[in-house]
């Protein structure tokens, strides 16, 4: 079993939907989550990062932690089609280093 | 948020020969630094951890005689594929955390061995 499980995808919605993006980890040890989006070709781009359950948001952005179900979602209101983007999620301990998602390729759609 | 360049973000390169990349932390000081690969369609994988003023860490079964790391000072760290094959071709990208631990990540180097 990985460490971190993310659908692959391909997701695709329309402009304007609100999109949904999860992750599901299984080592207790994570404490900081991250979400990146990713350009073809492209180094992955900091989009939330957040320590503790709840949420975070931040624009058209919200990050949601759920330690206790070791479940982080990433929700994109009103989608453009300049989001299409691979989006990786990302924890770590204490140490800085990362383990990542495979991340979810996302479409969206005129 | 901080700026993590790379260099250069294309190389081609002869089979059996060697290529550097460099990692530059632009606005920040990095005493540590991370490596990646990435294959076309997959996520990152974390290939080592650059230590400034001490050796590099390198995750299970990456080769360390093969992929040589130098954290020459705060600000850069570089990556050096020796006698590259075709099978490293791919997409290495460094980051490095800032002071808050937010993690920033280069733009890529994509590396083509013929």
């Amino acid at each position: 079993q990985k460490e971190v499980e993310q659908d692959p995808g391909p997701l695709s919605v329309p402009e304007g939907a609100i999109v949904s993006l999860n992750c599901t980890y299984s080592n207790s040890a994570f404490q900081y989550f991250m979400w990146y989006r990713q350009y073809s070709r492209k180094g992955p781009e900091l989009l939330m990062y957040t320590y503790s359950s709840g949420n975070k948001e931040d624009g058209r952005f919200t990050a949601q932690v759920d330690k206790s179900s070791k479940y982080i979602s990433l929700f994109i209101r009103d989608s453009q089609p300049s989001d299409s983007a691979t989006y990786l999620c990302a924890m770590s301990g204490t140490a800085s280093k990362l383990t990542f998602g495979t991340g979810t390729r996302l479409q969206v759609t005129l | 948020g901080a700026v993590v360049s790379q260099h250069p973000s294309w190389v081609i390169c002869k089979s059996g020969t060697s290529v550097k990349i460099e990692c530059r932390s632009l606005d920040f000081q990095a005493t540590t630094m991370f490596w990646y690969r990435q294959f076309p369609k997959q996520s990152l994988m974390l290939m080592a951890t650059s230590n400034e003023g001490s050796k590099a860490t390198y995750e299970q079964g990456v080769e360390k005689d093969k992929f040589l790391i130098n954290h020459a000072s705060l600000t850069l760290s570089t990556l050096t594929v020796t006698s590259a094959h075709p099978e490293d071709s791919s997409f290495y990208i460094c980051s490095a955390p800032d002071r808050n631990d937010e993690q920033y990540f280069g733009p890529g180097t994509r590396l083509t061995v013929t």
